[in-house]
């Protein structure tokens, strides 16, 4: 299985900022994901980040409002840009492992003021 | 679309008690199943899994099988603990998208 860690792990943002979230993987993977847990919610998918390629957003969500990097297949980046406090949340990077199973990081767990 | 229902939650036990949490998924094709699990303040887990038809997946004591002709992946333990209290997400990947049951709060008492 492959170790994911996330940066920050907390934090408290005040509205019209914005944050970026660091994902850390210790094996190259090809697709990395970014998801949304809204608090006592399920998880929604963001975006699907590919290493060289532009990131895939899902229905809701858009570019300008969560840029996505994927420098290398170890490393991704989520900015959750112009914060307001609907945007409070858990954030959530998983990696594709094998053909079928995804694994996650701890989570970056966002509050806005 | 694919979907995974989870059984309505929460739910409350007492130690040593027996555990069901029902899930039933619709999905074309053959996808492989999960259950993840949610500690306090944590992220998803990988808690077990099946790719077929009559798959059992098992792991700390947990165990779900896959039935295909009855669209299930239910979670079982026999005897749970107060360590065990998580939210539980059953989930389905159709390709490499994974779709998620809305999460099941158990809380284990001693």
């Amino acid at each position: 299985s492959a170790v994911i860690s996330q940066k920050p792990s907390r934090d408290i943002c005040q509205r019209g900022t914005s944050l970026t979230i660091q994902c850390q993987v210790d094996s190259q993977v090809t697709m990395m994901f970014w998801y949304r847990q809204q608090p006592g919610q399920s998880l929604t998918l963001i975006a699907t980040a590919n290493q060289g390629s532009e990131a895939t957003y899902e229905s809701g969500f858009v570019i300008d409002k969560f840029p996505i990097s994927r420098p290398n297949l170890t490393f991704s980046t989520l900015t959750v840009s112009n914060m307001s406090p609907e945007d409070s949340s858990i954030y959530l990077c998983s990696v594709q492992w094998g053909p079928d199973t995804q694994y996650f990081g701890p989570g970056t767990r966002l509050t806005v003021l | 679309g694919d979907s995974v229902t989870q059984m309505e939650g929460p739910v409350t036990l007492s130690e040593e008690a027996f555990l069901t949490i029902n899930c039933t998924y619709t999905a074309t094709g053959y996808p492989s199943l999960f259950w993840y699990v949610q500690y306090p303040g944590e992220g998803l887990q990988l808690l077990l899994k099946a790719t077929k038809a009559d798959d059992k997946g098992s792991n700390k004591g947990f165990e779900a099988t896959y039935r295909k002709e009855t669209t299930s992946f239910h979670l079982e333990k026999g005897s749970v603990q107060v360590s065990d209290s998580a939210v539980y997400f059953c989930a389905l990947t159709s390709g490499s998208r994974l779709t998620f049951g809305e999460g099941t709060q158990l809380t284990v008492n001693p």
